[in-house]
Order: structure tokens, then C-alpha cells, then sequence
């Protein structure tokens, strides 16, 4: 079993749509949780963080966390065609420890 | 730009040559990651730093790998001996104590031919 699970897509989603991506993780004592957007040939962006059970909103994006099933989502508004790109869930345990554990990513393409 | 510069952008060298990148973190964060991708695969953790410290090294790191940070400030990532299995986009990240979230260079491509 992968540590960190994400469908790589592609996942296509109109214009003006909400885009859903979820990411499940295998080590339950992970405290942190990350999405990082990545966009052909550069390397990853940080666009959120969470750590506590619950939804967490940033503009455009939120994050829901639910430690108990072990799952990761980010739910991202009013896509827009420059939203499209691989988008990678991370997990790091965070206790002293603070190397990231990626997924594969899932691409994502909004269509205009 | 206060960002993490990572230098060169692209390398293209010969198998068995050596190479080695830099990486300049953002300038108050103390901890500093390597990281690996290859295509279509996630970033995947090579070595950390606390400072000067080097903390923890992936099992999959070969001897052919070395990084230091010497002043807790740059870190070098030195390949030896390169195999065509090494060519990846070589990932640098940092962070600070007090915030887990960590942010990334613009990586160094490493084509080995």
C-alpha cells in the first residue's frame, strides 16, 4: 500500500465548475497535511495547509481534513483554466520530522 | 526575490561524470530539503537539515550522494559517478522551526547521457 494515495487523473472539469481531489494516507499519526500545485516543468507551490480536522478556506480553495478515515480533499471554486495542473497532496508526521511524504498528483484540466 | 534559488536550472553531463547543485534557502528558515521527481511521479525526500545538521538521509540515497550545508545557511548536493537512472528534476526545500510548511525551489534538472 502507497503512504499517500491520490487518482492521477486526468480529471477534467468546465469552466466555472468545482473541482474535487482527494488523497487518502496510510500512517495515522500524521499531523500535517499539504496540497501543492505543480504546473508543467516547474516545480511545486505550496497553496495549502491543514492540520486539524475540519474545512479550512483560502480564497478559491478549501481543504477538508478527516483523521479518522484517514482523508485529504481540496475542493477548488470557480475553476479556472489557470488552475489547470497536477495538483500533490502531502503528509509529514511532524513531530520533529518534518519531510514530506508526496502522492503521485492528479492532473487536472479545466475546460474553457 | 526572497525565495529558494536553486542553481544550475538544467545539467546535462556525461555517465560517470560528477556533478553538484546548490541551493540557496529562503534566509530566516533553518531546515533544508532535498527531493527528487521523476515524471509522473511525486517529489520523493532524499535528505534533510536543521541548520548544519544533516538529520535524516533516505535508505534509497546510494553512496554516490553527498550533501552538506556547512554554515546552515547553502546546501550542495553532489552526485559521483552518474548513472542515466539519476536524471530527475532535483528539488530543494525550506522551512523554519516554528512552521511546518515548506517551500521549494525552482529545481534543477539533471539529464545523464
Amino acid at each position: 500500500q502507497k503512504e499517500v494515495e491520490q487518482n492521477s487523473g486526468p480529471l477534467s472539469v468546465p469552466e466555472g465548475a468545482i473541482a474535487s481531489l482527494n488523497c487518502t494516507y496510510s500512517d495515522r499519526v500524521s499531523q500535517s497535511f499539504f496540497w501543492y500545485r505543480q504546473y508543467s516543468g516547474k516545480s511545486p507551490e505550496l497553496i495549502m495547509s491543514i492540520y486539524s480536522n475540519g474545512d479550512k478556506e483560502d480564497g478559491r480553495f478549501t481543504a477538508q481534513l478527516n483523521k479518522a478515515s484517514q482523508y485529504v480533499s481540496l475542493l477548488i471554486r470557480d475553476s479556472q483554466p489557470s488552475d489547470s495542473a497536477t495538483y500533490l497532496c502531502a503528509v509529514s508526521l511532524n513531530f520533529g520530522n518534518e519531510k514530506l511524504t508526496f502522492g503521485t498528483g492528479t492532473r487536472l484540466t479545466i475546460i474553457p | 526575490d526572497t525565495g529558494v534559488s536553486q542553481n544550475p536550472r538544467h545539467k546535462i553531463t556525461k555517465r560517470g561524470q560528477n556533478v553538484t547543485f546548490r541551493c540557496d534557502p529562503i534566509s530566516e528558515h533553518n531546515r533544508l530539503y532535498w527531493y527528487r521527481q521523476t515524471l509522473g511521479q511525486g517529489p520523493e525526500f532524499l535528505t534533510y537539515f536543521q541548520n548544519e545538521a544533516q538529520l535524516e538521509k533516505s535508505r534509497l540515497l546510494s553512496d554516490r550522494f553527498s550533501a552538506e550545508r556547512p554554515k546552515g545557511s547553502f546546501s550542495t548536493l553532489e552526485i559521483q559517478r552518474t548513472e542515466q537512472g539519476d536524471s530527475a528534476m532535483y528539488l530543494c526545500a525550506s522551512s523554519w522551526t516554528e512552521n511546518t510548511e515548506a517551500f521549494f525551489g525552482q529545481g534543477t534538472r539533471l539529464t545523464v547521457v
